[in-house]
């Protein structure tokens, strides 16, 4: 089955971007996800690239895709300390796979 | 649009006890998705249910259990509860299954059991 690794830690000065970063096994995934959770809630779509691109931008969020290396980014521009929480990326065919999540520090 | 609605949001109950946690998906989404998540394991897949047919099952025992039902509502029963069980369950519901859209998650049920 599909593995996704991902580095547990981040910290970032407000007005920096940060840069998460995703390793998938799995390269059949039709698309791949980053999610968002906060404290006490559940798990928010941030956004998703489809299998066969490179790049996709939405306002601040900067998704890369290296296929070759089945790693995957997510860059946030700008970051401000409402960014502060934990970020999962997902992949799969039949079944996503959550990452253990990085948790990203925004201080001011 | 309403997003997913999970009920309870918390449930305290008792190892050797039985609980059934409910899910409303967005209106329109055919899928249910259910998740258990933990500190120490993570997010991990339960089962997918898509027009009241379990598609895919995750690793887990046969005291956990769902079924969806003809409104796209789901359930999840876990019987015969155990400590190890307490965790967030997150349901989420896409519209054509989690192989051609995304996952949509509710706020979760937090198990605690004791």
């Amino acid at each position: 089955g599909e593995d996704v690794e991902q580095s547990l830690f981040l910290s970032v000065r407000e007005g920096d971007s940060s840069v998460i970063n995703c390793t998938y096994t799995d390269s059949s995934s039709t698309y791949l996800y980053w999610y968002k959770q906060e404290p006490g809630a559940g798990l928010q779509l941030l956004t998703y690239i489809f299998s066969n691109m490179d790049m996709k931008q939405d306002q601040r969020l900067t998704v890369l895709l290296n296929k070759k290396d089945k790693h995957l980014s997510l860059r946030i521009a700008d970051t401000q300390t409402g960014d502060s929480a934990i970020y999962f990326c997902a992949g799969g065919y039949s079944t996503l796979t959550f990452g253990k999540g990085t948790m990203l520090l925004v201080s001011p | 649009k309403a997003g997913v609605t999970q009920t309870p949001r918390y449930l305290i109950k008792t190892r050797g006890q039985q609980v059934t946690l409910s899910c409303s998906p967005i209106s329109g989404h055919r899928s249910v998705s259910w998740y258990q998540q933990t500190p120490g394991q993570g997010l991990q897949f339960l089962f997918e249910y898509f027009s009241e047919t379990q598609r895919n099952k995750g690793n887990f025992p046969g005291r956990f259990s769902g079924r969806q039902f003809s409104n796209s509502r789901s359930e999840m029963n876990v019987s015969t509860l155990e400590l190890g069980d307490s965790a967030l369950y997150l349901c989420a519901s896409s519209l054509a299954g989690q192989s051609n859209s995304p996952l949509h998650f509710g706020n979760g049920t937090r198990l605690t059991v004791t």
